[in-house]
């Protein structure tokens, strides 16, 4: 059975500093994608990020960076240069096509960022 | 290119009555979800399906929920009757089918309130 793994409900960051958002998986299929997705206070899903368990480098989209340490099964998600606007909570999830190609969530960490 | 639609944002209802969602994906995507978001709580899918065809319903409460595909593009899913745990946020999402892996592109949600 797939499962994702959020061990940090809140986090806070100063504005212009960088934060990493926990995010662990486990799963007894060998090909995955991960996923992280921002959900503003408005309510849409927003996706940022995606790593392929095949992929051997670490995915980047702009600030976003996916630090994927496959052995630890982990897919943190780095923020560089937090905004005021980054506050949101942050959905890490994981899609494997062996398992109906569902996409699991993780229960999310709500990051605030401090001006 | 347009998003996935849904229609209402916003329901009140009192329990034991029925209610109804729509959702419009983004054309071309033959793979579309149906996600049941509780606060505080990642997003859980209900149904996935896959042009008409359901790939996926096994977390759907089949007693009182109902989803259909008709076409391969539209869907809506209906809630009857209604009760007070079934306070939460519809997201509907679609991806391209087949068997890779894509990311989710999720619709603005239906809030519904059963009081």
């Amino acid at each position: 059975a797939q499962k994702i793994t959020q061990t940090q409900p809140g986090m806070f960051v100063q504005e212009k500093e960088a934060v990493t958002l926990d995010c662990t998986y486990d799963t007894s299929d060998p090909s995955y994608g991960l996923f992280w997705y921002k959900q503003p206070s408005s309510g849409e899903m927003i996706f940022l990020i995606y790593q392929g368990s095949y992929d051997q480098q670490n995915a980047t989209e702009g600030r976003y960076s996916l630090n994927f340490q496959k052995a630890r099964k982990s897919a943190n998600l780095v923020i560089s240069a937090s905004q005021l606007g980054d506050s949101a909570m942050y959905f890490c999830a994981m899609r494997a096509p062996y398992n109906n190609n569902d996409m699991r969530f993780g229960a999310g960490t709500r990051l605030t960022v401090k001006p | 290119e347009a998003g996935v639609a849904q229609s209402p944002r916003y329901k009140i209802i009192e329990k034991r009555q029925s209610v109804a969602f729509w959702c419009n994906p983004i054309s071309g995507h033959a793979t579309l979800y149906w996600y049941q978001q509780i606060l505080g709580q990642g997003p859980k899918l209900l149904i996935q399906f896959q042009n008409n065809g359901v790939v996926d319903d096994s977390q759907l409460p089949k007693d009182r929920f109902s989803a259909e595909r008709l076409k391969g593009v539209d869907s809506t899913l209906k809630i009857q009757p209604a009760k007070l745990e079934d306070s939460a946020v519809y997201l509907c999402a679609s991806s391209l089918g087949g068997t890779g892996i894509y990311e989710q592109y999720f619709g603005p949600g239906t809030r519904l309130t059963v009081t």
